[in-house]
């Protein structure tokens, strides 16, 4: 079926920068791709960005361009999240999910949705 | 980006059937259902308009007409008391609804 397992909560200063991981097992890594989703504090959730297993292709989500960086390392199956110049704002649950997409070609065509989540990492950007 | 509008809160009593709506979006893809009970990660409910992944009951639903879409949750039971985000592909990336809260009265 499965599984992600992220990274422990994080503080951070403004201007910082965080970084996340989520290990997964349970699936084959490689045919899959990792999205990565964040919810602030009492609000929805958040599309952040998209990136396949082998983490050559990724797709940023509007709003992080410039700001956000999401690599793999397929010989420990782990997917990372490392979000720079931090903001109060940033203060949010990030998740990780299994994507059934694994190419960019994918989307929407043959898109199925994100069917197994990580548990979440709190992150708080405070001075 | 397009936007998806849900309505903020939705309510009913154990045995009903409630429909929660999903508007905009761009009327040609794909629009999936999300469940999150406070504090825990999201999990897929619907994916591609009104299909269930294995384990989901039979008692959630979805359908989809244009630009809109429906989650429907018949027998309606108070663990069903939760937040519901659809979500579809935009221009360049996945959207969220902003979420409805779903209240068992």
């Amino acid at each position: 079926q499965g599984q992600l397992v992220q990274s422990g909560a994080e503080v951070k200063k403004p201007g910082a920068s965080v970084k996340v991981s989520c290990k997964a097992s349970g699936y084959m890594f490689n045919s899959y791709g990792v999205t990565w989703v964040r919810q602030a504090p009492g609000q929805g959730l958040e599309w952040m960005g998209w990136i396949s297993a082998d983490g050559g292709d990724t797709i940023y989500g509007q709003g992080f361009q410039g700001r956000l960086s999401m690599t793999t390392d397929t010989s420990t199956t782990t997917a990372y999240m490392e979000l720079g110049s931090l903001r109060s704002d940033d203060t949010a649950v990030y998740f990780c999910a299994r994507d059934s997409c694994h190419t960019p070609s994918c989307f929407p065509t043959y898109y199925f949705g994100m069917d197994v989540w990580g548990q979440g990492t709190a992150v708080t950007v405070s001075s | 980006q397009s936007v998806l509008t849900q309505p903020p809160s939705a309510s009913g009593t154990p045995g009903q059937r409630i429909t929660i709506s999903c508007s905009g979006g761009s009327g040609s893809n794909h629009v999936y259902w999300y469940q999150q009970f406070p504090g825990t990660a999201p999990r897929l409910l619907i994916y591609r308009n009104n299909r269930r992944p294995s384990g989901v009951p039979e008692r959630f639903s979805g359908s989809r007409s244009g630009t809109s879409a429906s989650l429907a949750i018949s027998g309606l039971r108070s663990e069903d008391e939760a937040h519901y985000y659809c979500a579809a592909w935009g221009d360049s990336g996945v959207i969220f609804g902003g979420g409805t809260t779903l209240i068992v009265l």
